[in-house]
Protein backbone atom coordinates (compact mmCIF):
# COMPACT_ATOMS: atom_id res chain seq x y z
CA UNK A 1 0.00 0.00 0.00
CA UNK A 2 1.36 3.65 -0.67
CA UNK A 3 2.37 5.69 2.21
CA UNK A 4 2.82 10.01 2.29
CA UNK A 5 4.89 11.16 4.84
CA UNK A 6 5.69 14.60 6.30
CA UNK A 7 8.26 14.50 8.89
CA UNK A 8 7.75 18.16 9.75
CA UNK A 9 4.57 19.26 11.64
CA UNK A 10 5.19 22.94 11.99
CA UNK A 11 7.28 24.85 10.11
CA UNK A 12 7.81 28.88 10.55
CA UNK A 13 9.40 31.43 8.47
CA UNK A 14 9.97 35.21 8.24
CA UNK A 15 7.75 37.31 5.20
CA UNK A 16 9.76 37.11 1.84
CA UNK A 17 12.14 34.76 3.10
CA UNK A 18 12.43 30.92 1.47
CA UNK A 19 10.75 28.17 2.94
CA UNK A 20 10.83 23.81 1.82
CA UNK A 21 7.89 21.27 3.27
CA UNK A 22 9.32 17.72 3.34
CA UNK A 23 7.20 14.96 1.58
CA UNK A 24 8.12 11.14 1.10
CA UNK A 25 6.33 8.81 -0.37
CA UNK A 26 6.84 4.80 -0.85
CA UNK A 27 5.07 3.24 -3.54
CA UNK A 28 5.99 0.19 -5.98
CA UNK A 29 4.03 2.13 -9.00
CA UNK A 30 5.97 3.89 -11.97
CA UNK A 31 2.62 6.02 -13.13
CA UNK A 32 1.15 8.58 -10.92
CA UNK A 33 0.75 11.38 -9.83
CA UNK A 34 2.16 14.10 -6.63
CA UNK A 35 0.15 16.95 -5.31
CA UNK A 36 0.46 19.61 -2.78
CA UNK A 37 -2.59 20.89 -1.26
CA UNK A 38 -2.97 24.29 0.87
CA UNK A 39 -5.57 24.20 3.54
CA UNK A 40 -5.96 27.71 5.33
CA UNK A 41 -8.53 28.12 8.58
CA UNK A 42 -11.20 28.94 5.82
CA UNK A 43 -11.19 25.22 5.36
CA UNK A 44 -11.43 24.72 1.86
CA UNK A 45 -8.44 22.44 0.33
CA UNK A 46 -6.79 24.53 -2.92
CA UNK A 47 -4.39 23.04 -5.23
CA UNK A 48 -0.98 24.56 -4.82
CA UNK A 49 0.75 22.59 -7.49
CA UNK A 50 1.29 18.76 -9.13
CA UNK A 51 3.69 16.92 -10.56
CA UNK A 52 3.70 13.85 -12.78
CA UNK A 53 6.07 10.83 -11.90
CA UNK A 54 7.00 10.38 -15.92
CA UNK A 55 8.05 13.65 -16.02
CA UNK A 56 11.70 14.59 -14.71
CA UNK A 57 11.30 18.47 -14.81
CA UNK A 58 10.34 19.91 -11.78
CA UNK A 59 6.75 21.46 -11.32
CA UNK A 60 6.46 25.47 -10.93
CA UNK A 61 3.47 27.27 -10.01
CA UNK A 62 5.02 31.47 -9.55
CA UNK A 63 6.62 31.48 -6.22
CA UNK A 64 5.73 27.28 -5.44
CA UNK A 65 8.24 24.80 -6.94
CA UNK A 66 9.03 21.22 -6.01
CA UNK A 67 11.92 19.41 -6.17
CA UNK A 68 10.80 15.70 -7.25
CA UNK A 69 13.35 13.29 -6.78
CA UNK A 70 11.86 9.87 -8.00
CA UNK A 71 14.36 7.56 -7.10
CA UNK A 72 15.04 8.36 -3.63
CA UNK A 73 10.46 9.07 -3.53
CA UNK A 74 10.96 12.28 -2.31
CA UNK A 75 8.70 15.58 -3.19
CA UNK A 76 9.72 18.64 -0.89
CA UNK A 77 7.87 21.91 -1.73
CA UNK A 78 9.45 25.34 -1.35
CA UNK A 79 7.81 28.45 -1.24
CA UNK A 80 9.96 32.00 -2.27
CA UNK A 81 9.16 35.00 -1.45
CA UNK A 82 7.21 34.21 1.35
CA UNK A 83 3.72 36.25 2.27
CA UNK A 84 1.61 36.30 5.38
CA UNK A 85 -1.63 34.49 2.95
CA UNK A 86 0.77 31.94 2.83
CA UNK A 87 -0.05 30.66 6.52
CA UNK A 88 -1.67 27.33 6.47
CA UNK A 89 -1.33 23.58 6.53
CA UNK A 90 0.11 21.96 3.55
CA UNK A 91 -0.84 18.83 2.61
CA UNK A 92 0.96 16.31 0.36
CA UNK A 93 -1.00 13.49 -1.73
CA UNK A 94 -0.39 10.75 -3.69
CA UNK A 95 -2.93 9.84 -6.56
CA UNK A 96 -1.58 6.35 -8.31
CA UNK A 97 -3.91 3.09 -9.35
CA UNK A 98 -5.86 2.86 -5.89
CA UNK A 99 -8.03 6.16 -7.90
CA UNK A 100 -8.05 7.72 -4.79
CA UNK A 101 -5.78 10.33 -2.84
CA UNK A 102 -3.83 9.35 0.09
CA UNK A 103 -3.03 12.13 2.19
CA UNK A 104 0.51 13.03 4.42
CA UNK A 105 -0.68 14.40 8.24
CA UNK A 106 -0.06 17.95 6.99
CA UNK A 107 2.66 20.54 7.79
CA UNK A 108 1.75 23.96 9.56
CA UNK A 109 3.27 27.21 7.96
CA UNK A 110 3.43 29.75 10.11
CA UNK A 111 4.55 33.41 8.51
CA UNK A 112 5.82 35.75 10.78
CA UNK A 113 6.39 39.63 9.56
CA UNK B 1 -17.68 29.68 -12.96
CA UNK B 2 -19.14 28.40 -8.92
CA UNK B 3 -16.53 26.30 -7.12
CA UNK B 4 -17.55 23.10 -5.23
CA UNK B 5 -20.74 24.06 -2.61
CA UNK B 6 -20.92 21.89 0.40
CA UNK B 7 -24.28 22.18 2.35
CA UNK B 8 -23.91 22.44 5.56
CA UNK B 9 -22.01 23.97 6.48
CA UNK B 10 -22.38 22.99 10.43
CA UNK B 11 -24.34 20.00 11.56
CA UNK B 12 -24.62 19.12 15.52
CA UNK B 13 -26.46 15.30 16.06
CA UNK B 14 -26.52 12.96 18.92
CA UNK B 15 -24.89 9.79 18.87
CA UNK B 16 -27.80 6.82 17.36
CA UNK B 17 -29.00 9.61 14.97
CA UNK B 18 -27.98 9.92 11.18
CA UNK B 19 -27.21 12.71 8.69
CA UNK B 20 -27.05 13.59 5.39
CA UNK B 21 -24.34 15.94 3.90
CA UNK B 22 -24.37 17.59 0.27
CA UNK B 23 -21.97 18.41 -2.31
CA UNK B 24 -22.42 20.11 -5.22
CA UNK B 25 -19.41 19.53 -7.67
CA UNK B 26 -18.32 22.37 -10.53
CA UNK B 27 -20.59 22.25 -13.29
CA UNK B 28 -19.18 19.93 -15.78
CA UNK B 29 -17.47 17.77 -13.19
CA UNK B 30 -18.65 14.14 -13.49
CA UNK B 31 -16.35 12.64 -10.65
CA UNK B 32 -17.30 13.77 -7.02
CA UNK B 33 -15.14 12.26 -3.76
CA UNK B 34 -15.43 12.51 -0.27
CA UNK B 35 -12.86 12.06 2.48
CA UNK B 36 -13.46 12.42 6.40
CA UNK B 37 -10.51 14.74 7.95
CA UNK B 38 -9.80 13.97 11.64
CA UNK B 39 -7.10 15.43 14.15
CA UNK B 40 -6.39 11.78 14.74
CA UNK B 41 -6.25 10.07 11.54
CA UNK B 42 -5.62 12.86 9.12
CA UNK B 43 -7.45 13.07 5.48
CA UNK B 44 -9.30 9.28 5.09
CA UNK B 45 -10.66 8.73 1.78
CA UNK B 46 -14.39 7.61 1.80
CA UNK B 47 -16.15 7.04 -2.00
CA UNK B 48 -15.97 8.26 -5.22
CA UNK B 49 -19.09 8.21 -7.63
CA UNK B 50 -18.61 8.53 -11.45
CA UNK B 51 -22.13 8.69 -13.92
CA UNK B 52 -24.05 8.22 -10.66
CA UNK B 53 -22.20 4.82 -9.61
CA UNK B 54 -19.63 4.28 -7.01
CA UNK B 55 -16.56 3.59 -8.53
CA UNK B 56 -13.89 3.73 -5.57
CA UNK B 57 -14.62 2.90 -1.39
CA UNK B 58 -12.27 3.62 1.47
CA UNK B 59 -12.18 1.68 4.50
CA UNK B 60 -14.96 2.94 6.18
CA UNK B 61 -17.87 0.61 7.54
CA UNK B 62 -21.31 0.24 6.13
CA UNK B 63 -22.95 2.60 7.90
CA UNK B 64 -21.25 5.39 5.52
CA UNK B 65 -23.11 5.38 2.19
CA UNK B 66 -23.01 7.68 -0.36
CA UNK B 67 -24.34 8.47 -3.89
CA UNK B 68 -24.92 10.60 -7.05
CA UNK B 69 -27.54 11.85 -8.90
CA UNK B 70 -27.82 12.54 -13.05
CA UNK B 71 -26.83 15.99 -12.27
CA UNK B 72 -23.75 14.68 -10.75
CA UNK B 73 -24.42 16.60 -6.70
CA UNK B 74 -23.42 13.83 -4.08
CA UNK B 75 -25.32 13.19 -0.80
CA UNK B 76 -23.48 11.05 2.00
CA UNK B 77 -25.50 9.46 4.50
CA UNK B 78 -24.01 8.26 7.84
CA UNK B 79 -26.38 6.09 10.39
CA UNK B 80 -26.45 5.48 13.68
CA UNK B 81 -24.03 8.31 14.77
CA UNK B 82 -20.77 7.64 16.94
CA UNK B 83 -19.33 10.13 18.74
CA UNK B 84 -15.70 9.24 16.25
CA UNK B 85 -17.68 10.12 13.38
CA UNK B 86 -17.42 13.72 14.73
CA UNK B 87 -14.91 15.72 11.78
CA UNK B 88 -15.01 17.71 8.89
CA UNK B 89 -16.33 16.03 5.79
CA UNK B 90 -14.69 17.23 2.67
CA UNK B 91 -16.00 16.53 -1.03
CA UNK B 92 -14.02 16.99 -4.00
CA UNK B 93 -15.01 17.14 -7.95
CA UNK B 94 -13.17 16.35 -11.19
CA UNK B 95 -14.17 16.14 -14.86
CA UNK B 96 -13.80 13.00 -14.97
CA UNK B 97 -11.49 9.61 -13.80
CA UNK B 98 -8.53 10.28 -14.79
CA UNK B 99 -5.68 10.61 -12.91
CA UNK B 100 -4.74 14.10 -15.07
CA UNK B 101 -7.84 15.68 -13.57
CA UNK B 102 -6.76 17.27 -10.50
CA UNK B 103 -9.61 17.61 -7.38
CA UNK B 104 -11.10 20.45 -6.68
CA UNK B 105 -12.30 20.88 -2.99
CA UNK B 106 -15.46 22.15 -1.29
CA UNK B 107 -15.46 24.01 1.97
CA UNK B 108 -16.01 21.17 3.92
CA UNK B 109 -19.08 20.37 6.73
CA UNK B 110 -18.00 19.94 10.10
CA UNK B 111 -20.44 17.48 11.87
CA UNK B 112 -20.23 17.66 15.61
CA UNK B 113 -21.07 14.43 17.57
CA UNK B 114 -22.82 15.24 20.97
Amino acid sequence: AQTVTQSQPEMSVQEAETVTLSCTYDTSESDYYLFWYKQPPSRQMILVIRQEAYKQQNATENRFSVNFQKAAKSFSLKISDSQLGDAAMYFCAYYGKTDKLIFGTGTRLQVFP
Amino acid sequence: KAGVTQTPRYLIKTRGQQVTLSCSPISGHRSVSWYQQTPGQGLQFLFEYFSETQRNKGNFPGRFSGRQFSNSRSEMNVSTLELGDSALYLCASSVGTDHNQPQHFGDGTRLSIL
